[in-house]
């Protein structure tokens, strides 16, 4: 296994267009986390999944985001009408509630340009 | 979710330890202590954990205080390749295996003088 991996790595848009991002995750892992990084800022949480349930939903995520996990495999997060403050590098996550495993393994990141 | 609060930055000599510090002050019971790194252009990556004792991995060691309001990453030998953004931060177990959401702070950049 290669670890998470995310697709595309750089996406540049216009303002207004919409944008989907993929994540697969180490497979045998149930849980699924999307973030999002800002320049000189730590990650900050959008959502998260178990199998294919969406759990968590942070209450700073706009209604122009969507995220789906739809067979329990991969993910698909979405920005609708993108806006420059859009523009970070989105990271996924995968972790496994089985054993007593803790850590939470890091894709390499989508970056997005909003311009 | 309680916060910690780390310096913004430290310098080391390589082969030399590091003791990264962050406070905790407002922690709870139930919150574990965890500490992940984010290397330049790479996703952050998990260093280590714990709740009440001192832990030992093969990346590094976590020294809790008494009172828990406090910890402290310990790299023994710093490396150039420590080089990085180092996160405390604090999460609630769920049911003592893994956990939901990773709440970063600004973390501590390690700079490594060789």
């Amino acid at each position: 296994d290669t670890g998470v991996s995310q697709n595309p790595r750089h996406k540049i848009t216009k303002r207004g267009q919409n944008v989907t991002f993929r994540c697969d995750p180490i497979s045998e892992h149930n849980r699924l986390y999307w973030y999002r990084q800002t320049l000189g800022q730590g990650p900050e949480f959008l959502t998260y999944f178990q199998n294919e349930a969406q759990l968590e939903k942070s209450r700073l995520l706009s209604d122009r985001f969507s995220a789906e996990r739809p067979k329990g495999s991969f993910s698909t997060l979405e920005i609708q009408r993108t806006e420059q403050g859009d523009s970070a590098m989105y990271l996924c996550a995968s972790s496994s509630t089985s054993g007593a495993s803790y850590e939470q393994y890091f894709g390499p990141g989508t970056r997005l340009t909003v311009t | 979710d309680a916060k910690t609060t780390q310096p913004n930055s430290m310098e080391s000599n390589e082969e030399e330890p590091v003791h990264l510090p962050c406070n905790h002050s407002t922690i709870s019971g139930t919150d574990y202590i965890h500490w992940y790194r984010q290397l330049p252009s790479q996703g952050p990556e998990y260093v280590i954990h714990g709740l009440t004792s001192n832990v030992n991995n093969r990346m590094a060691s976590l020294a809790i205080a008494e009172d828990r309001k406090s910890s402290t990453l310990i790299l023994h030998r710093a490396t150039l390749r420590d080089a990085a953004v180092y996160y405390c931060i604090l999460s609630v177990s769920a049911g003592g295996t893994s956990y939901g959401k990773l709440t970063f702070g600004q973390g501590t950049i390690l700079t490594v003088h060789p």
